[in-house]
C-alpha cells in the first residue's frame, strides 16, 4: 500500500525559508507512471496547487508562486522535497504532498498533511 | 492563473439530487478532460472521487457523477446521504502545465 509522508518544521519565521519533505514508501518516486507534487491548504481556506515533478527532473509551478517555489527530488532515498523561500503569514497553512497518475488527472494518493505556521 | 469558479455552498435533501458546477476557461476547463473531483470532511485529507471528467475511481459510490460542456464542469450527487456533507473542490490541468483548483463548495445536507 503506497504511503506519503510530510516531515518539516511546524513553525518558520517570517522571510526564512519553508522546507519540506515527503518520504514515499510502498512506491518507487522513479516510476514513469506518476508525477509527484505539493498542494497546500490555509486554515478554513481552499486547495492551491503549489507545484509537481516527474522522474525525469521536469518540474512545473503555481505561476503565482513559481519565483518563491522549488521542488526536487531524492531518488536514492525515495524523497521529494519542497522548498518557499521569503515566506509571510501568507503561506501558513497545511501542506500535503499527493502522487498523480501520468496522463490523467488522478491525485490518489495523499499525504496527511502538515500544518506550517508563518510566525516570528 | 485564476481559480476555477464554484458556488460556495449547496445543499439538499435526504434522496435528492444535487449538482455543484466548476467554471473554468478555454485555457483549461474547456480544451483537457483533465478534470476531477474531491471531497474533503472537515479535518480530513481530500478524497478522489471523479477524475478525468466522469471517470470514477475504484470504491467511489456510483451516486457520484460527473460531466463537462464546455468551460464548465459538474459534479452531481444522486441520492443524497447524510454522510456527503463535506467540502468539494474541482481541479483541472491549464493549457500552461499547470494545475488550478476551484474554491471549493461546501454542501449541507439538510
Amino acid at each position: 500500500q503506497l504511503q506519503l509522508q510530510e516531515s518539516g518544521p511546524g513553525l518558520v519565521k517570517p522571510s526564512q525559508t519553508l522546507f519540506l519533505t515527503c518520504t514515499v514508501s510502498g512506491g518507487s518516486i522513479s516510476s514513469s507512471t506518476y508525477h509527484w507534487g505539493w498542494i497546500r491548504q490555509p486554515p478554513g481556506k481552499g486547495l492551491e496547487w503549489i507545484g509537481s515533478m516527474y522522474y525525469s527532473g521536469s518540474t512545473y509551478y503555481n505561476p503565482s508562486l513559481k519565483s518563491r517555489v522549488t521542488i526536487s527530488a531524492d531518488m536514492s532515498k525515495n524523497q521529494f522535497s519542497l522548498k518557499v523561500s521569503s515566506v509571510t503569514a501568507a503561506d501558513t497553512a497545511v501542506y500535503y504532498c499527493a502522487r498523480r497518475l501520468s496522463s490523467s488527472s488522478s491525485v490518489d494518493y495523499w499525504g496527511q498533511g502538515t500544518l506550517v505556521t508563518v510566525s516570528s | 492563473q485564476s481559480a476555477l469558479t464554484q458556488p460556495a455552498s449547496v445543499s439538499g435533501s435526504p434522496g435528492q439530487s444535487i449538482t455543484i458546477s466548476c467554471t473554468g476557461t478555454s485555457s483549461d476547463v474547456g480544451i483537457y478532460n483533465y478534470v476531477s473531483w474531491y471531497q474533503q470532511h472537515p479535518g480530513k485529507v481530500p478524497k478522489l472521487i471523479i477524475y478525468d471528467v466522469s471517470k470514477r475511481p475504484s470504491g467511489v459510490s456510483n451516486r457520484f457523477s460527473g460531466s463537462k460542456s464546455g468551460n464548465t464542469a459538474s459534479l452531481t450527487i444522486s441520492g443524497l446521504q447524510a454522510e456527503d456533507e463535506a467540502d468539494y473542490y474541482c481541479n483541472s490541468y491549464t493549457d500552461s502545465s499547470t494545475w488550478v483548483f476551484g474554491g471549493g463548495t461546501k454542501l449541507t445536507v439538510l
